[in-house]
């Protein structure tokens, strides 16, 4: 079955210090893509960063990088330098193909709280 | 306008009411989406239309009626909800629906639903 995990319900890191959100996927297909999106208040899910499982270097987009372990079947993203305006929900989605057709399958999601 | 828009943001009705949800996307893709997203679940979704035909229906209650009139308008027709149905809607839209590893999606704020 194909499945998205994320351990963490929520987390608090002191402003300016790394995270690391964790995901873990299960998929049996070989060509698959990895989404995190961030979720702030207000609702709208932002893109954050790709990661296709053919590519073999680790996607990076600003602050934001993605640790891609293949063998591992995890996607952790790493956010450096944390801004209080990071607080927000994240969430890891992977792609699949059901009957042909796109759809993304999403974890529960982590929340973050980045105190001052 | 810009992106991917939703109106209202913000929805009370009773049970026996009929409501609509509309979304508007203004990035000229040919696919979108509505998911709902509740507390502390992953998101579900829940329809998906390719250029206005539907593609997709995870078995969602009849209550729930999608329009889909043209590329760039979706429309969620509700009728006699039950409380249960008390969640986030979102909308979104992709260039296309077909499966390919990286394909985007871009989300509207959602709708907040409230069944009394």
């Amino acid at each position: 079955a194909q499945k998205i995990t994320q351990t963490q319900p929520g987390m608090f890191v002191q402003e300016k210090e790394a995270v690391t959100l964790d995901c873990t996927y299960d998929t049996s297909d070989q060509s698959y893509g990895l989404f995190w999106y961030k979720q702030p208040s207000s609702g709208e899910m932002i893109f954050l960063i790709y990661q296709g499982s053919y590519d073999e270097q680790n996607a990076t987009e600003g602050r934001y990088s993605l640790n891609f372990q293949k063998a591992r079947k995890s996607a952790n993203l790493v956010i450096s330098a944390s801004q209080l305006g990071d607080s927000a929900m994240y969430f890891c989605a992977m792609s699949t193909s059901m009957d042909s057709n796109y759809q993304l399958i999403w974890g529960a999601g982590t929340k973050l709280i980045i105190k001052p | 306008e810009t992106g991917v828009t939703q109106t209202p943001r913000h929805l009370v009705m009773g049970m026996t009411n009929k409501k609509s949800l509309k979304c508007e996307q203004h990035l000229g893709h040919n696919a979108m989406y509505w998911y709902k997203q509740s507390a502390k679940k992953p998101l579900e979704l829940m329809f998906v239309y390719s250029l206005e035909e539907r593609v997709e229906n995870n078995s969602v209650p009849s209550r729930f009626s999608p329009e889909c009139p043209n590329s760039s308008h979706l429309f969620l027709h509700l009728h006699t909800l039950q409380p249960e149905d008390s969640a986030l809607y979102l909308c979104a839209s992709s260039q296309d629906s077909s499966y390919t590893s990286y394909n985007e999606q871009f989300f509207g704020p959602g709708t907040r639903l409230t069944v009394l």
